[in-house]
């Protein structure tokens, strides 16, 4: 299958910082990136969905000015976590897909730390 | 999205099939079933999908009822490292993810 990297794969900051975690499809070029937020013994959960040159669709109840999200290209998207807090620790996973019925390939994650 | 049910948890001792079950009576004409896992703390692994027909690759066996409400995976053979959370995902483009079942292959 496809490969997709995420970096970094594990990040702690303060309590008020920002953080930037980047995605990218290495090996094809994803029309469409998604951004997954997963915490301890639970699912994984869609924040938003990105289509290259446009503007995200978050899902509803994600802030969209907290979690900013950038695909300027075709193989890479970012995910900046804006005045974090400790509540948004998790681990962040991004997947890439070419959209439609095509199956998504996901990266390997990044555990947040906010202190 | 078609809501998924699938079994909390399953075993499976090795070398044997694992068939992973899952009901998606509410599912659409164009849904599609996918099957996707995780191992801890890792991104998921896609698996398999399919629309209406049986469906096999290299990893595994997606079987699909003719009225299209519910579907098995089929790992012919597993192994230790088959143990992960399987997720059966009903949609189209956008995957929500249910609890999944977990599969713990034992010796």
């Amino acid at each position: 299958g496809a490969v997709v990297s995420q970096h970094p794969s594990r990040v702690i900051c303060k309590s008020g910082t920002s953080v930037k975690i980047e995605c990218r499809s290495l090996d094809f070029q994803a029309t469409t990136m998604f951004w997954y937020r997963q915490f301890p013994k639970q699912s994984l959960m869609l924040m938003a969905t990105s289509n290259e040159g446009s503007k995200a669709t978050y899902e509803q109840g994600v802030e969209k000015d907290k979690f900013l999200i950038n695909h300027a290209s075709l193989t890479l998207s970012t995910l900046t976590v804006t005045s974090a807090h400790p509540e948004d620790s998790s681990f962040y996973i991004c997947s890439a897909g070419g959209g439609g019925v095509y199956e998504q390939y996901f990266g390997p994650g990044t555990r947040l730390t906010v202190t | 999205d078609a809501k998924t049910t699938q079994p909390p948890s399953m075993d499976c001792a090795e070398g044997r099939a694992a068939n992973l079950p899952c009901n998606h009576s509410t599912i659409s004409g164009n849904e599609y079933v996918y099957w996707y896992r995780q191992i801890h703390s890792q991104g998921p692994q896609y698996i398999i999908h399919g629309l209406k027909n049986n469906e096999t690759n290299e990893m595994a066996s997606l079987i699909i009822t003719e009225d299209r409400k519910s579907s098995t995976l089929i790992l012919p053979h597993a192994t230790l490292r088959d143990t992960a959370v399987y997720y059966c995902i009903v949609g189209y483009g956008k995957l929500t993810f249910g609890q999944g079942t977990i599969l713990t292959v034992h010796p």
